[in-house]
């Protein structure tokens, strides 16, 4: 079946715009979660949505902002973007709210100039 | 989410098995032991978890101490496909929140 789909895999924005990531889950996965990488700071949770609902989230500020669809479809967004934002973003699907076997896609690339 | 220690690198001859060591001496009682590997520039991949018994599966095995302060991932014949950064992860079952680690580097060598 069809892995974990991000789109688009690269983007480049300036400082200041905002920007909308998409992320489809394995079919039937219910849960998503988003994750921020960059080479400082490594792998670091944004958020989890599950039944269309952000179940947790982690210490971003407010201008990340997620959601999901009734399809369990997400995206993410990010306003007011700062150079700091470049990163790689990666969404993680689930069958179900919680740990265990999380699937991951190959992350969006978005860079901030 | 309990804090969980890891060496920066290790390596492995190919064929060999690979033992990866964590250290989760504050992990709580209804927190799992998650393996994940990152290969470069690739999504993370689950490998295992486990609570409290030893688990298998085609990929790999967990062995987690009767004190459940350590784990150990063992990979039984290393290639060099399984150089990668390997995550230990202690975290709830209640959340999909994953706290990653900096991780163990495994190079797989010829």
């Amino acid at each position: 079946k069809a892995g974990v789909t991000q789109t688009p895999r690269y983007l480049i924005k300036t400082r200041g715009q905002q920007v909308t990531l998409s992320c489809s889950p394995i079919s039937g996965h219910r849960s998503v979660s988003w994750y921020q990488q960059t080479p400082g700071q490594g792998l670091q949770f944004l958020f989890e949505y599950f039944s269309e609902t952000q179940r947790n989230k982690g210490n971003f500020p407010g201008r990340f902002s997620g959601r999901q669809f009734s399809n369990s479809r997400s995206e993410m967004n990010v306003s007011t973007l700062e150079l700091g934002d470049s990163a790689l973003y990666l969404c993680a699907s689930s069958l179900t709210q919680g740990m265990g076997e999380a699937f991951f896609g190959q992350g969006t690339r978005l860079t901030v100039v | 989410d309990a804090k969980t220690t890891q060496p920066t690198s290790m390596d492995c001859a190919e064929g060999r098995a690979a033992n990866l060591p964590c250290n989760h001496s504050t992990i709580s009682g209804n927190e799992y032991v998650y393996w994940y590997r990152q290969i470069h520039s690739q999504g993370p991949q689950y490998i295992i978890h486990g609570l409290k018994n030893n688990e298998t599966n085609e990929m790999a095995s967990l062995i987690i101490t009767e004190d459940r302060k350590s784990s150990t991932l063992i990979l039984p014949h290393a290639t060099l496909r399984d150089t990668a950064v390997y995550y230990c992860i202690a975290g709830s079952s209640n959340t999909g929140k994953l706290i990653f680690g900096q991780g163990t580097t495994l190079q797989v060598k010829p």
